[in-house]
């Protein structure tokens, strides 16, 4: 069963800072891997798809990578905003279904 | 097409009744998916349709809960004898599959079972 960790649980940085946020997941037989952002008590916004034969995927401020072989993906936010604060989920795709790890919640400090 | 639609956003129920909800994809979408998400968890699968046949359940998805997707449009949710512990938010995503197979989620229904 395919297992996803995202690390660390929480982050809190001053605006301006430059993040990474971490995924790791545990079969490397996926389709794509997708990052979503999650507002409190809202649904997932889709940021970034990386589909399998991809090593990166940028949107704006936002660049993706993958290392399938490793099991890794990280999120690299450039020049945080306030804005960009809410939890970010990272999902697997294995074909049939979306394995997502826990998230990761992003505090942006003004 | 504004993105997958979801109702009621909100459900307060008494435990022990039957609530339904309803996924409207976005319309090209020949995939749709049903997840569960409580607090600080992230979305668990539920079941998935590829166009109006489930083709997956999980043992999640007690015999107290029932999916449909007739005539591969919109899809409803019931959960009969409701709980407390099926208090969640209940998330739908559609995706083309055969394409870049990228997931859109809707704003998610809340469950509160009381």
């Amino acid at each position: 069963k395919q297992e996803v960790t995202q690390i660390p649980a929480a982050l809190s940085v001053p605006e301006g800072e430059n993040l990474v946020l971490n995924c790791s997941f545990t079969d490397s037989a996926i389709y794509n891997l997708q990052w979503f952002r999650q507002d409190p008590g809202k649904g997932l916004t889709s940021l970034l798809l990386i589909q399998s034969s991809q090593r990166e995927q940028t949107s704006g401020r936002l660049n993706a990578s993958l290392d399938k072989s490793s099991g890794r993906s990280t999120l690299y936010i450039a020049a945080s905003q306030p804005g960009d604060s809410a939890t970010y989920l990272c999902a697997v795709n294995t074909g049939n279904q979306f394995y997502f790890g826990t998230g990761t919640s992003l505090t942006v400090i003004p | 097409d504004t993105g997958v639609s979801q109702n009621p956003r909100h459900k307060i129920t008494k435990r022990g009744q039957n609530v339904t909800f309803r996924c409207d994809p976005i319309s090209e979408h020949n995939r749709l998916y049903w997840y569960r998400q409580t607090l600080g968890q992230g979305p668990e699968f539920l079941t998935y349709f590829q166009n109006e046949a489930q083709l997956e359940k999980s043992r999640l998805l007690s015999d107290r809960f029932s999916a449909e997707r007739p005539k591969g449009s919109f899809s409803t949710l019931e959960i009969q004898r409701t709980e407390q512990g099926d208090s969640a938010m209940y998330l739908c995503a559609s995706s083309f599959w055969g394409r870049d197979t990228e997931a859109f989620f809707g704003q998610g229904t809340r469950l509160t079972v009381v």
